[in-house]
């Protein structure tokens, strides 16, 4: 699977959106992009994934870039409980019956009243 | 329902000791997962089981032992364990396919600490 390099760590102001970005420079054509969250000392949560078409939920939306070199995962109204460490992870579609999620160091968001 | 429960939430446990993490789900889901998180690192797969069947074995010891009863339910068997294998413990849960592009849901996690 791709490796991902994200910041890591950012602010935001509550009530604002939080824009993170996610670079993925070495994606092929069969790989998805996944966002998952961690609150802390909570299990992972996923957000939102996409292939190619930039994707919306009622957590967020995901942009991908047209070369989908790169990603970025909007919350559109930040809340203090958004405050998680987001992990972008780029993972192989099709091949086996199961995924395989190989987790980085992610993206500290911090969200301020 | 989209619950992955584990039980228990806190474990202590001596070098000598054996003991159980148990995991539970009921959204029909074949394929499970245990993954290590140690404090302030990202979650690592230890194990996937697909259909009750082991899958991936990530060179995990064998003082765990993963086990999967049924469709349900997933064990993790632990003996003779080390200090330095105290970290949080998690289960997660997906549906199968070969499209691959099934997310995996998380459980709380078991807080383990070897003494």
């Amino acid at each position: 699977d791709a490796k991902t390099t994200q910041p890591t760590s950012m602010d935001c102001a509550e009530g604002r959106a939080a824009n993170l970005p996610c670079n993925h420079s070495t994606i092929s054509g069969n790989e998805y992009v996944y966002w998952y969250r961690q609150i802390h000392s909570q299990g992972p949560q996923y957000i939102i994934h996409g292939l190619k078409n930039n994707e919306t939920n009622e957590m967020a939306s995901l942009i991908i870039t047209e070369d989908r070199k790169s990603s970025t995962l909007i919350l559109p109204h930040a809340t203090l409980r958004d405050t998680a460490v987001y992990y972008c992870i780029v993972r192989v579609a099709g091949g086996t019956s199961y995924g395989k999620l190989t987790f980085g160091q992610g993206t500290i968001l911090t969200v301020h009243p | 329902d989209t619950e992955v429960t584990q039980t228990p939430k806190h474990l202590v446990m001596g070098m000598t000791n054996k003991k159980s993490l148990k995991c539970e789900q009921h959204m029909g889901h074949r394929a499970m997962y245990w993954y290590k998180q140690k404090a302030k690192k990202p979650p690592e797969l230890m194990f996937v089981y697909s259909y009750e069947k082991l899958s991936i074995n990530e060179s995990v010891p064998s003082r765990f032992s993963p086990e999967c009863p049924n469709s349900s339910l997933l064990n993790l068997h632990l003996h003779a364990l080390q200090p330095e294998d105290s970290a949080l413990y998690l289960c997660a849960s997906s549906r199968t396919g070969t499209s691959g592009s099934y997310e995996q849901y998380f459980g709380p996690g078991t807080r383990l600490t070897v003494t």
